[in-house]
């Protein structure tokens, strides 16, 4: 079993339209949770990152996070065809120099 | 925000030649950067930790003497993958975490593409 588990989909969704997107892992004992955003042949781009249980809005985007369940989830609203591309959830033990454990990835596409 | 700049962003060179590539934080010391390497349609997988001023850690099944790592500086960490053959060929990318009254996410740079002939 992955220490990490996300559904790599693909998924395609209408423009507009809430995209939810979820990560479930193993190890309680992680206390940091990260989103990231890679484009075809580019690096991740930082979306959002959260600090054990709660929500995080910014903008069109809320991170979930419930420790309870190991589960965790980013929704964008108002979704856009600029939204399309892979997303990633991350998670560590601690913050800064420290190694992320990464879900497989999933691919999102926004239809116009 | 932390800014991580990788170079070359594409390289493409011929079986047996060694490639050198560069990850550079532009606005921000970086003690540790760590670096990955990215199949297609695939996760990111972390090859090793690069500290300033000390060895690399490699991760399980990564070979050192292929994947040679430098971070002479606290800005810059190099990556050299040593005689490369096509099995090498792959998106590497670099990352480096930010700095702050809080400790920092990680920043990656836009990876570099490899490519061998």
């Amino acid at each position: 079993q992955k220490e990490v588990e996300q559904d790599p989909g693909p998924l395609s969704v209408p423009e507009g339209a809430i995209v939810s997107l979820n990560c479930t892992y193993s190890n309680s004992a992680f206390q940091y949770f990260m989103w990231y955003r890679q484009y075809s042949r580019k690096g991740p781009e930082l979306l959002m990152y959260t600090y054990s249980s709660g929500n995080k809005e910014d903008g069109r985007f809320t991170a979930q996070v419930d420790k309870s369940s190991k589960y965790i989830s980013l929704f964008i609203r108002d979704s856009q065809p600029s939204d399309s591309a892979t997303y990633l959830c991350a998670m560590s033990l601690i913050q800064g120099a420290q190694k992320l454990v990464f879900g497989q990835g999933t691919r999102l596409t926004i239809n116009p | 925000g932390a800014v991580v700049s990788q170079h070359p962003s594409w390289v493409i060179c011929k079986s047996g030649t060694s490639v050198k590539i560069e990850c550079r934080s532009l606005d921000f010391q970086a003690t540790t950067m760590f670096w990955y390497r990215q199949f297609p349609k695939q996760s990111l997988m972390l090859m090793a930790t690069s500290n300033e001023g000390s060895k690399a850690t490699y991760e399980q099944g990564v070979e050192k003497d292929k994947f040679l790592i430098n971070h002479a500086s606290l800005t810059l960490s190099t990556l050299t993958v040593t005689s490369a053959h096509p099995e090498d060929s792959s998106f590497y990318i670099c990352s480096a975490p930010g700095v702050g009254w809080f400790n920092q996410p990680q920043h990656f740079g836009d990876g570099t593409r490899l490519s061998i002939l």
